[in-house]
């Protein structure tokens, strides 16, 4: 069964640092590309960022660029998102979610969730 | 950056409607066009990608038309379950992007 289980999701001050992680199975992982999603409270769905399988291609939303950085390890079959200089508007859920294997930029398996607070 | 709207923004209706949601693209997109269902709390759905082709397990009254910059979700006899907020989004070129949004609930 294919299942992506999110973690690493708080509470953080303007300006800290978090690191979501997704770990995933059920398929093989190295093949897919994977991206990240966020849904600001109240307000639509936000793509954040992609990578591909191998890792060579990756971008990220202008929104995030130069403070969010998408990474994987496909030995542990995990995806990560290192967030630094965090805004009160990062505050959102954030969902890892899988492209699809022929047409890529289709998410076809998301994970649970996982909420990013901003606050002093 | 290719933007996306959808209308109606939201919408009423009752169990057995039949509902279309639209969504534009600012320039053509071809076919690489998405529509998720997602619901609060939850996960967001993948119900077609490509514009037509519906996932495995997406029920059949859910149907996706269109190419170029125009498409349409529809729903043939809406179900209780079928509540929810729908989006489209666009793979054709980064950013990848999403419509704001079409909340259908209950009339």
């Amino acid at each position: 069964q294919v299942q992506l289980e999110q973690s690493g999701g708080g509470l953080v001050k303007p300006g800290g640092s978090l690191r979501l992680s997704c770990v995933t199975s059920g398929f093989s992982f190295s093949n897919y590309f994977m991206s990240w999603v966020r849904q600001v409270p109240g307000k639509g769905l936000e793509w954040v960022a992609y990578m591909s399988g191998s890792g060579r291609s990756l971008f990220h939303a202008d929104s995030v660029k130069g403070r969010f950085s998408i990474s994987r390890d496909n030995a542990k079959n995990t995806l990560y998102l290192e967030m630094n200089s965090l805004r009160v508007e990062d505050t959102a859920v954030y969902y890892c979610a899988r492209d699809g294997l022929v047409v890529v930029g289709s998410l076809d398996v998301w994970g649970q969730g996982t909420t990013v607070t901003v606050s002093s | 950056e290719i933007q996306m709207t959808q209308s109606p923004s939201s919408l009423s209706a009752s169990v057995g409607d039949r509902v279309t949601i639209t969504c534009r693209a600012s320039q053509s997109i071809s076919d690489y066009l998405h529509w998720y269902q997602h619901k609060s709390g939850r996960a967001p759905r993948l119900l077609i990608d490509s514009a037509s082709s519906l996932q495995s397990g997406v029920p059949s009254r859910f149907s996706g038309s269109g190419s170029g910059k125009d498409f349409s979700l529809n729903i043939s006899s809406l179900q209780p379950e079928d509540f929810a907020t729908y989006y489209c989004q666009q793979s054709y070129s980064t950013p990848w992007t999403f419509g704001p949004g079409t909340k259908v609930d209950i009339k």
